[in-house]
């Protein structure tokens, strides 16, 4: 199985700060990475797919970027309602796996 | 409007069994393979299982293979799991997705 090893498990930022958050597969997985974020008491929201690509409806303030081994979730200027947990996936093949999730407190 | 909805959950004793169900609506549920992911209390997300559009293709966990059966009525545009052998560490909300669309949950708890 594709373990995928996410960092840092938390951390603190404030509102207007810039934040990344890394996501390292066990294996090649070309683009075949996911990211979501998950606010408490509610289901995960897809952000990013392929690696890169912005789901519709997802503020620009949020992008992705990698291949291969290593992937990066980028947050630009936080706002107030992105304070959630973020996880990675890969889609690569089965089983997928998550990240094991970077929960983003403010400071 | 577009939606799963997940239901089906409960309290259970371990040993026993339980099916959950997700309804479709909004779109054409028959186009799309369709996933299980669980999260148990204060914990990360797992992936659970998955089923082809047409329920052709079935790919589950490790930790659930060969208890869990993951199954599909595209007239009734649901989705189904079917639960045995349930065990405490099965304890956790259960979702159906289909990114970008999730369900909002169903907690199944597993204890005497």
């Amino acid at each position: 199985d594709i373990q995928m090893t996410q960092s840092p498990s938390s951390l603190s930022a404030s509102v207007r700060d810039r934040v990344s958050i890394t996501c390292r597969a066990s294996q090649n997985i070309s683009n075949f990475v996911n990211w979501y974020q998950q606010r408490p008491g509610k289901a995960p929201n897809l952000l990013i797919y392929g690696a890169s690509s912005l789901q519709s409806g997802v503020p620009s303030r949020f992008s992705g970027s990698g291949s291969e081994t290593d992937f990066t979730l980028t947050i630009t200027s936080l706002q107030p309602e992105d304070f959630a947990t973020y996880y990675c996936q890969q889609s690569y093949n089965y089983p997928l796996t998550f990240g094991g999730g970077t929960k983003v407190e403010i400071k | 409007q577009v939606q799963l909805v997940e239901s089906g959950g409960g309290v259970v004793q371990p040993g026993r069994s339980l099916r959950l169900s997700c309804a479709a609506s909004g779109f054409t549920f028959s186009n799309y393979p369709i996933h299980w992911v669980r999260q148990a209390p204060g914990k990360g997300l797992e992936w659970v299982a998955v089923i082809s559009y047409d329920g052709s293709q079935k790919y589950y966990a490790d930790s659930v293979k060969g208890r869990f059966t993951i199954s599909r009525d595209n007239s009734k545009n649901t989705l189904y799991l079917q639960m045995n052998s349930l065990r405490p560490e099965d304890t956790a909300m259960y979702y159906c997705a289909r990114d970008p669309i999730w369900g909002q949950g169903t907690l199944v708890t597993v204890s005497s």
